[in-house]
C-alpha cells in the first residue's frame, strides 16, 4: 500500500501525559499537513510542511503542540501534557507540487484517534 | 459563519434514489474537494474541481465560481453510499495552501 500511513490508529490516554503521533506521506510527495476533527465536525487545519520546513501553524496548535518533520519525509506530532479538550481524530494528509502552484490534490491517511481520559 | 456551509447535515434516503448535497463558500478558493468519511474516520478524496462538472462511476461533481456553491451528485444510491461527505476548499494564500472544510453531509442510504 503506497498510500499515507498513521500510526497508531487509536491512543487512549491518561490527562498529563505526553503523545506522539506518526505520519508516513506518500513518498514523492514533498507537503505535509496536519489536521484534527472532533466529533460531528469537518477537520481543522493544524499544519503544513513544505519538504522539512513547517511554513503555517494555525492558532488552534498551542504551546503544548508540536509538528516535524526533520527529513522531509515522514513527520511526528506531540502533544505535551494532554488534556481532555485534546481528544479528537489527527488527521494526516499529504500532496505534490512546488511553491506557487496551485490544484495539488491532497491524500489523506486513516487518522489517529486520540481519547484523553 | 462558517467559510464553508453544507445542506443538508443530515439525508436519509431508499436505495435507489438520486442524492444532491449542497456546498456553499464565502472565500476567493483556487479548488473544491469533495470527500467521503466512513466511519472508521478515513478520508477519500472524491472530486477535486475548480470549474464545470466531473463525472466518476454515480458520482458528479458542479460547481459555480461566480455563484460560489458546489453541488454532489449521487445517482442510484446504495447502502454502501452510507458515510459522511464532506466539502473543502482550497485557499491559495501567502505562498501556501489550506483547505477549509466544511462540517460535512451524513448520509444514510436504506435498502
Amino acid at each position: 500500500d503506497t498510500g499515507v500511513s498513521q500510526d497508531p490508529r487509536h491512543k487512549i490516554t491518561k490527562r498529563g501525559q505526553n503523545v506522539t503521533f506518526r505520519c508516513d506521506p506518500i513518498s514523492e510527495h514533498n507537503r505535509l499537513y496536519w489536521y484534527r476533527q472532533t466529533l460531528g465536525q469537518g477537520p481543522e487545519f493544524l499544519t503544513y510542511f513544505q519538504n522539512e520546513a513547517q511554513l503555517e501553524k494555525s492558532r488552534l496548535l498551542s504551546d503544548r503542540f508540536s509538528a516535524e518533520r526533520p527529513k522531509g519525509s515522514f513527520s511526528t506530532l506531540e502533544i505535551q501534557r494532554t488534556e481532555q479538550g485534546d481528544s479528537a481524530m489527527y488527521l494526516c494528509a499529504s500532496s505534490s507540487g512546488t511553491s506557487g502552484s496551485i490544484y495539488n490534490e491532497q491524500f489523506f491517511g486513516p487518522g489517529t484517534r486520540l481519547t484523553v481520559l | 459563519k462558517n467559510e464553508v456551509e453544507q445542506s443538508p447535515q443530515n439525508l436519509t434516503a431508499q436505495e435507489g434514489e438520486f442524492i444532491t448535497i449542497n456546498c456553499s463558500y464565502s472565500v476567493g478558493i483556487s479548488a473544491l474537494h469533495w470527500l467521503q468519511q466512513h466511519p472508521g474516520g478515513g478520508i477519500v478524496s472524491l472530486f477535486m474541481l475548480s470549474s464545470g462538472k466531473k463525472k466518476h462511476g454515480r458520482l458528479i461533481a458542479t460547481i459555480n465560481i461566480q455563484e460560489k456553491h458546489s453541488s454532489l451528485h449521487i445517482t442510484a444510491s446504495h447502502p454502501r453510499d452510507s458515510a459522511v461527505y464532506i466539502c473543502a476548499v482550497m485557499r491559495f494564500q501567502g505562498g501556501s495552501e489550506k483547505l477549509v472544510f466544511g462540517k460535512g453531509t451524513k448520509l444514510t442510504v436504506n435498502p
